[in-house]
């Protein structure tokens, strides 16, 4: 049971375009997103968080929409950059009111064209 | 402020054999998480310590067990290896409560031969 899909597993964008990663899940219990950048043999690194109360939250190139109704979820990466190039998980802790457990989509595999 | 150190980084074992893998969180995060990353499965969570105490289990079998210890550094072991066991270990650590950001060591690329 996938309670978070990533259903592209990849994405090409060229340089200073807009990169738009997409997320979706099936628990409405979930109030809480993350997203992670991976390069390969490194681990995650937390890029940005939205809670549920909100349908926006910004920081610089990196902004992250949720719309709750759809069970939906994107990041949007402007303007893009060769080094944003590497795999984007989004993630959502169970309703558990802390990040001590995450269920992880399968990712999205992002490469920026110089 | 040092980051969530994993150890060893790359380990090879043979089928059949224990694994013990390390992790030192972030100084002040008693919460520490194990993942598993795998190309088919994406990452999958292991289980979670806080206090010394397993506060959250995933859908593994028995051979995978983890301990915390009262420095909140963590340990997980794996018995009876097999050749599907091979893949990225990754530890997380965070604050206990609260919905903030979960920091990832580097992982343990652990190959079964």
């Amino acid at each position: 049971d996938q309670q978070v899909k990533q259903n592209s597993p990849s994405l090409s964008v060229q340089e200073g375009r807009i990169s738009i990663l997409n997320c979706d899940y099936t628990n409405s219990m979930f109030d809480y997103f993350l997203w992670y950048k991976k390069y390969p043999a490194e681990g995650p690194t937390f890029l940005i968080s939205i809670s549920s109360i909100k349908d926006k939250n910004e920081d610089g190139r990196f902004t992250v929409f949720l719309n709750k109704s759809a069970k939906h979820l994107s990041l949007h990466i402007v303007p893009s950059q060769p080094g944003d190039s590497a795999v984007y998980f989004c993630a959502a802790p169970p309703g558990s009111g802390n990040t001590g457990k995450l269920i992880f989509g399968q990712g999205t595999t992002l490469q920026v064209k110089p | 402020k040092a980051g969530v150190t994993q150890t060893p980084r790359y380990l090879i074992k043979t089928r059949g054999q224990q694994v013990t893998l390390s992790c030192s969180p972030i100084s002040g995060h008693r919460s520490v998480s194990w993942y598993q990353q795998t190309p088919g499965q994406g990452l999958q969570f292991l289980f979670e310590y806080f206090s010394e105490t397993q506060r959250n289990k995933g859908n593994f079998p028995g051979r995978f067990s983890g301990r915390q210890f009262s420095n909140s550094r963590s340990e997980m072991n794996v018995s009876t290896l097999e050749l599907g066991d091979s893949a990225l270990y990754l530890c997380a650590s965070s604050l206990a409560t609260g919905y903030t950001e979960a920091f990832f060591g580097q992982g343990t690329r652990l190959t079964v031969v």
